[in-house]
């Protein structure tokens, strides 16, 4: 069975210009995921999709985050314009949905480094 | 709010050491506990997980009980190998919004031959 696939794996790019994560999850899996992990610290949720619809987007900064999964499959996760403090790994992940305890598979992440 | 704190590393040790990594987590309700793994250059692996109080997680030699009296699901194994140098994580899901994984901040294992 085929992994949470994420490209591109590394980017660097200047301060104020913009930047675009894609994500494929496990087939079949209903729920999205994008995480943030700062170094040093854990992955935070940035924003949940069940199929093509929000569930929490509570801790993504609006002003320069967007994310979308059009037609419940892929998605992509833009910054514009991208901050020093941007610097980061963006862990996509995907599970089948919600009985308790469900497992949540992470893809190997997109390296971030903002300059 | 939930949360989870873990022990800080590096935690170093020499191969066939037992090994303890401590995590205790605040939270209302039922969480689900989990402790993922990420290797060097991996995205993260889930290694095991507990769904409700006294339970047991285990894989690889890796085990963790549930313990809602204290709130900790610290992880053991009994004999550590090199290839178990990774960063762990500990987690919770909330017993209200099940799909939702809180982190706690790593903690490095260095296994030395």
């Amino acid at each position: 069975e085929a992994g949470v696939a994420q490209s591109p794996r590394y980017k660097i790019i200047e301060k104020r210009q913009s930047v675009a994560f894609w994500c494929n999850p496990i087939s079949g899996h209903a729920t999205l995921y994008w995480y943030q992990q700062i170094l040093g610290q854990g992955p935070k949720l940035l924003i949940q999709f069940q199929n093509n619809g929000v569930v929490d987007d509570s801790q993504l900064p609006k002003d320069r985050f967007s994310a979308e999964r059009l037609k419940g499959v892929d998605s992509t996760l833009k910054i514009q314009p991208a901050k020093l403090e941007d610097s980061a790994v963006y862990l996509c992940a995907s599970s089948s949905s919600g009985s308790s305890g469900n497992t949540i598979y992470f893809g190997e992440g997109s390296w971030l480094t903002v300059v | 709010g939930d949360s989870v704190t873990q022990m800080e590393g590096p935690v170093t040790l020499s191969e066939e050491a037992f090994l303890t990594i401590n995590c205790t987590y605040t939270a209302t309700g039922y969480p689900s506990l989990f402790w993922y793994v990420q290797y060097p250059g991996e995205g993260l692996q889930l290694l095991l997980k507990a769904t409700k109080a006294d339970d047991k997680g285990s894989n690889k030699g890796f085990e963790a009980t549930y313990r809602k009296e204290t709130t900790s699901f610290h992880l053991e194994k009994g004999s550590v190998q090199v290839s178990d140098s990774a960063v762990y994580f500990c987690a919770l899901t909330q017993s209200y919004n099940t799909d939702k994984l809180i982190f706690g901040t790593g903690t490095r294992l260095q296994v030395f031959p």
